[in-house]
């Protein structure tokens, strides 16, 4: 079957633009995830979506990141104006429940120049 | 001091070879255990999900879990050049979250 599916796979932008990158999750999924991995910072966790539950946005680095799940499914990731340490890879997963083993999409690679 | 420690290598063997890979964690929280293997450019893949202590086999791979001693292994027998990768354990909690992932092992298995 399918599996969590990002797009774009690379993007490249200026400092100070907009940026959303979409995340797929496997069909069926109730848990959806947002992830960063950086050189220096590893791999990092930024909002977690349940069901219908309000998202745990603990990891979020600063509000110009925000985040949305449409229909329980499909995944936005927006970061405003953007700054060149927003350069990284943002990687989704899901998982069927909470505690369950999570699977990750391939990533987009975000260069801020 | 870091929730997850995990020796960044580089780890060299020979093809053939028994690979130790070994994560260790102070939050007695953390019940749930995973290994990813993460090649370059490529997203995590999951290898191997425990949630209690003790062993657990698939294959090549066996997950070891010592809560305990809040330490985790993950073995690799007769490894092959297509097992050159970053591994990484990723811990979770009741609250599941998120995972804590440590930093990486990167491994190398030479021909």
């Amino acid at each position: 079957g399918a599996g969590v599916s990002q797009s774009p796979s690379n993007k490249v932008t200026e400092k100070g633009k907009d940026v959303e990158l979409r995340c797929d999750p496997i069909s069926g999924h109730t848990a959806l995830y947002w992830y960063r991995q950086s050189l220096g910072q590893g791999l990092e966790f930024l909002i977690y979506f349940q069901g219908n539950s309000a998202p745990d946005k603990s990891g979020l680095p600063s509000d110009r990141f925000s985040a949305e799940r449409t229909g329980g499914s499909v995944s936005t990731l927006t970061i405003q104006r953007t700054q060149q340490e927003d350069s990284a890879v943002y990687l989704c997963a899901s998982s069927f429940f909470p505690n369950n083993e999570q699977f990750f999409g391939p990533g987009t690679r975000l260069t801020v120049l | 001091q870091k929730e997850v420690e995990q020796d960044p290598g580089p780890l060299s063997v020979p093809e053939g070879a028994i690979v130790s890979l070994n994560c260790t964690y102070s939050n007695s929280a953390f019940q749930y255990f995973m290994w990813y293997r993460q090649y370059s450019r490529k997203g995590p893949e999951l290898l191997m999900y425990t949630y209690s202590s003790g062993n657990k086999e698939d294959g090549r791979f066996t997950a070891q879990v010592d809560k305990s001693s809040k330490y985790i292994s993950l073995f690799i027998r007769d490894s092959q050049p297509s097992d050159s990768a970053t591994y990484l354990c990723a811990l979770l909690d009741n609250a599941g979250n998120m995972l804590t992932f440590g930093g990486g092992t990167r491994l190398m298995v030479k021909p």
